[in-house]
């Protein structure tokens, strides 16, 4: 049973427009969450967190929004560029000071930004 | 600063042979991950080390995966034998301690299994 889950497989935008990646989960003991953005033949690399102490944490033109109540966190790009091509990967973890070993990844959303 | 090296970037082997590959960390980081990447879903821990000691290894198939990480650096994972579903990205990661926001991801081995 899938802890974390990204429900859209894949996401096309224009540059320029907004990027929303949605990610969901169902346990309600995470209490920190991580976007990870991996392109292809390299490894994930770490994009933005957020603790559930927040509900919104921005960084440039990436800001992830954390709802609680519903188990919800989603990312926004904002505006979306042609390098932001990916695979986003939504991570979630029972807290900051918790062994990284609990982190459990979502299977991923691949964006496509059109020229 | 030099990433998270692993070795070999693709392997293509018959079931039944043995695999191995390799993995350098970040210089000074003392926790290592490896995790396996199923095609279309997210990493899964196979086994985290704290310096040499294996300490979570709870969701490596130890029937046929074995890994080591001799004087607490680089570390080397092996199947033998390997099966038509070993077939995935083996990624290894590293942190300096063994909590935190992130860990840095090397850019994995990919294996097939025919």
């Amino acid at each position: 049973d899938q802890q974390v889950k990204q429900n859209s497989p894949s996401l096309s935008v224009q540059e320029g427009r907004i990027s929303i990646l949605n990610c969901d989960y169902t346990n309600s003991m995470f209490d920190y969450f991580l976007w990870y953005k991996k392109y292809p033949a390299e490894g994930p690399t770490f994009l933005i967190s957020i603790s559930s102490i927040k509900d919104k944490n921005e960084d440039g033109r990436f800001t992830v929004f954390l709802n609680k109540s519903a188990k919800h966190l989603s990312l926004h790009i904002v505006p979306s560029q042609p390098g932001d091509s990916a695979v986003y990967f939504c991570a979630a973890s029972p807290g900051v000071k918790t062994s990284y070993d609990k982190v459990i990844f979502g299977p991923g959303t691949s964006l496509s930004v059109i020229p | 600063e030099a990433g998270v090296v692993q070795s070999p970037r693709y392997k293509i082997i018959e079931k039944k042979q043995p695999v191995a590959f390799w993995c350098n960390p970040i210089s000074g980081h003392n926790t290592l991950y490896w995790y396996r990447q199923n095609l279309g879903q997210g990493p899964e821990l196979l086994i985290r080390y704290e310096n040499e000691e294996a300490v979570d290894d709870s969701q490596l198939p130890k029937d046929r995966f074995s890994a080591e990480r001799l004087k607490g650096v680089d570390s080397t994972l092996k199947i033998q034998p390997a099966e038509l579903g070993d077939s995935a990205v083996y990624l290894c990661a590293s942190s300096m301690v063994p909590s935190g926001t992130e860990a840095f991801f090397g850019q994995g081995t990919r294996l097939t299994v025919v």
